[in-house]
This record gives structure tokens, C-alpha cells and sequence, in this order.
């Protein structure tokens, strides 16, 4: 299947600092790439849909201007946490969708920890 | 808003059991995916199912899609502890692209 790697897996910061983490569709092009957030012991919750060269669409209560993101090529995406707070660390999954076939394939997922 | 429910939302059984995990919408879905989530990773996709009562096996792991393309069900065959995982479904609101909706979750815990 197709491979989608996500970077850092894991990464602790201060609060107030931004974090930034990088999703890469590895062997094929993704036109639409998505983010999501996942709480212990619950099932992902869509952020954002992000397309390649233009702005990213959020879903309601997500705020655009805490959670930057970027597409920049056809292989990556960027999700910025900007000023993080305790409140922002989660398990952060992004997904790749297959132009051909609509599947999705996800990324490993990015522990952030902010203290 | 569709909404995608999932039952039971956990259930633990012992290795060599049969188990069926549910997925129910009120809603049509073009498509809908099965994945199973380990902690600490992200979701690996088992099946991708698009058409009315249409069943995939995988191994040990059968698949259904409802004829109306609102449900389906995943049927575990001799369970292993490798099974152990959290099973989303995930229902496809368009063609090519557009972003799933996907279920709480059914934690599943198999006992050796």
C-alpha cells in the first residue's frame, strides 16, 4: 500500500513555543491531505482538509490561526501549532488520499507534549 | 452531519472466540474503510468496500457492506491476540478526494 511518514513522531515543548509537523505521501501524489486530532482512548476528530496550493479548509471549532496549515507540493503538508498550551497535546494524525482511488492512507501520528 | 456508530464500543474476548464489530450510519456513504489502530501509531487500513452488499475477506477477517451502503460489519474468524487493537470505520462522503467520517472506535482486547 501506499506510504504516508509523518514528522517528528514525537516532540515535547515549552509553552508558547510553535511546533511544527510534516506529512509526506512517499510514493504517490496527494492533491488532498488531511489532519486530525485523537484523544486517548478515542477515534480521530477531523481538523482540517488540506489541498495543494491553496488554504486549508477547517471544521467548525477548529481556530486557523492556533493550527497553521500548509501544502505546499504535492507530497507535503505542514501542521503549525502555534503558542502551544498544555491543552494542545494530543496524538496529531495526518492522511494522505490517493488521487486515483480516493483511499486514504495515514501517517504515524505526532505525539505532542507541551509542558 | 452523518454520523458513523460503532458497537460495541469495547469488548474483550478470549483467543480463539468469533467476534462481529458493527459500523450503522442513517446515512449513504460511496464507500467505507476499515482500520485498526495499535497506540501510539496511526491507523493501518484493512478493507475499502464501495458497493451494496458487497463482502471482502481477509483472512480471518470478513467484511460487509450493507445493501443500502449505510452499514457494515467486520466478522473476526478465531481471534488472536495480535487482533488486539482499536477498529474504526470510516464512511467516504464523495468521490475521489473528499475527507471520511469516521466511528468511535471498537477497542478489542484478546486474551491469550
Amino acid at each position: 500500500g501506499a506510504v504516508v511518514s509523518q514528522h517528528p513522531s514525537w516532540v515535547i515543548c515549552k509553552s508558547g513555543t510553535s511546533v511544527k509537523i510534516e506529512c509526506r505521501s512517499l510514493d504517490f501524489q496527494a492533491t488532498t491531505m488531511f489532519w486530525y486530532r485523537q484523544f486517548p482512548k478515542q477515534s480521530l476528530m477531523l481538523m482540517a482538509t488540506s489541498n495543494e496550493g491553496s488554504k486549508a479548509t477547517y471544521e467548525q471549532g477548529v481556530e486557523k490561526d492556533k493550527f497553521l496549515i500548509n501544502h505546499a507540493s504535492l507530497t507535503l503538508s505542514t501542521l503549525t501549532v502555534t503558542s502551544a498550551h498544555p491543552e494542545d497535546s494530543s496524538f496529531y494524525i495526518c492522511s494522505a488520499s490517493q488521487a486515483n482511488t480516493g483511499e486514504l492512507f495515514f501517517g504515524e501520528g505526532s505525539r505532542l507534549t507541551v509542558l | 452531519t452523518q454520523l458513523l456508530e460503532q458497537s460495541p464500543q469495547f469488548l474483550s474476548i478470549q483467543e480463539g472466540e468469533n467476534l462481529t464489530v458493527y459500523c450503522n450510519s442513517s446515512s449513504v456513504f460511496s464507500s467505507l474503510q476499515w482500520y485498526r489502530q495499535e497506540p501510539g501509531e496511526g491507523p493501518v487500513l484493512l478493507v475499502t468496500v464501495v458497493t451494496g452488499g458487497e463482502v471482502k475477506k481477509l483472512k480471518r477477517l470478513t467484511f460487509q457492506f450493507g445493501d443500502a451502503r449505510k452499514d457494515s460489519s467486520l466478522h473476526i474468524t478465531a481471534a488472536q491476540p495480535g487482533d488486539t487493537g482499536l477498529y474504526l470505520c470510516a464512511g467516504g462522503r464523495g468521490n475521489y478526494g473528499q475527507n471520511f467520517v469516521f466511528g468511535p472506535g471498537t477497542r478489542l482486547s484478546v486474551l491469550p
